[in-house]
């Protein structure tokens, strides 16, 4: 079956720590995105991808960096300069602009914690 | 710059009843919307995607109505079961490529 997956499901990280969140899909998606989730907040988004080897910057990209090296991976990695890091973070996919009647996949989410 | 609104933040009815979840965004310029459903801890399931061209979509019990002009799109549950209990969230696909959600509407039938 296509679809996308995250890994891992939960991830801790202590304080000055760098962690990489990872995301892979098998649909032949060319559009990637990055999401934070948090309580009463929505989702908000941190960086997508429409190809290999671009990437551009969402609306809260700020300690958060990104690399398309694949088109089926688009790995996120939290940086220590991410002050507030815990939250639940979704990574999604679709054709993109060329076909918007296609909709959006969502792998199950990575949830990550301070210790 | 995009936002989207959902209406109400929370909503709690009898099972068999049929409700309307609210949706509103400010930039008509896009190219779709969808419709999500989300349980506790979970992803994203997509429910309905409405093109701008087109004025709803139809599955099962789901109806989506999208009034671009208005700015608009309504989720419309038929016959509501406690299986519909969860999030539903609605998102635009902007012109600039960048999909943009609401907060959701927290959704609980009552048994």
């Amino acid at each position: 079956d296509g679809g996308i997956t995250q890994s891992p499901k939960y991830l801790f990280r202590k304080e000055g720590q760098n962690v990489t969140l990872s995301c892979e899909q098998n649909l032949n998606h060319d559009a990637m995105y990055w999401y934070r989730q948090d309580p009463g907040q929505g989702l908000r988004l941190i960086y997508y991808s429409q190809i290999v080897n671009d990437f551009q910057k969402g609306d809260i990209a700020e300690g958060y960096s990104v690399s398309r090296e694949k088109k089926e991976s688009f790995p996120l990695t939290v940086t220590s300069a991410q002050k507030n890091p815990t939250a639940f973070y979704l990574c999604a996919s679709s054709n993109g602009v060329p076909d918007p009647n296609q909709p959006q996949h969502f792998g199950d989410g990575t949830r990550l914690s301070i210790l | 710059k995009q936002e989207v609104t959902q209406i109400p933040a929370a909503l709690s009815v009898p099972e068999g009843e049929n409700l309307v979840l609210n949706c509103s965004f400010t930039d008509s310029a896009i190219y779709n919307l969808q419709w999500f459903r989300q349980d506790p801890g979970k992803g994203l399931t997509s429910l309905l995607l409405i093109q701008s061209s087109q004025r709803e979509q139809t599955s099962g019990r789901l109806n989506a109505s999208l009034d671009k002009s208005s700015g608009r799109s309504t989720l419309y549950i038929a016959a509501s079961q406690p299986g519909d209990s969860a999030t539903y969230l609605c998102a635009v696909l902007c012109r600039d490529d960048k999909i943009i959600f609401g907060k959701g509407t927290r959704l609980h039938i009552l048994p």
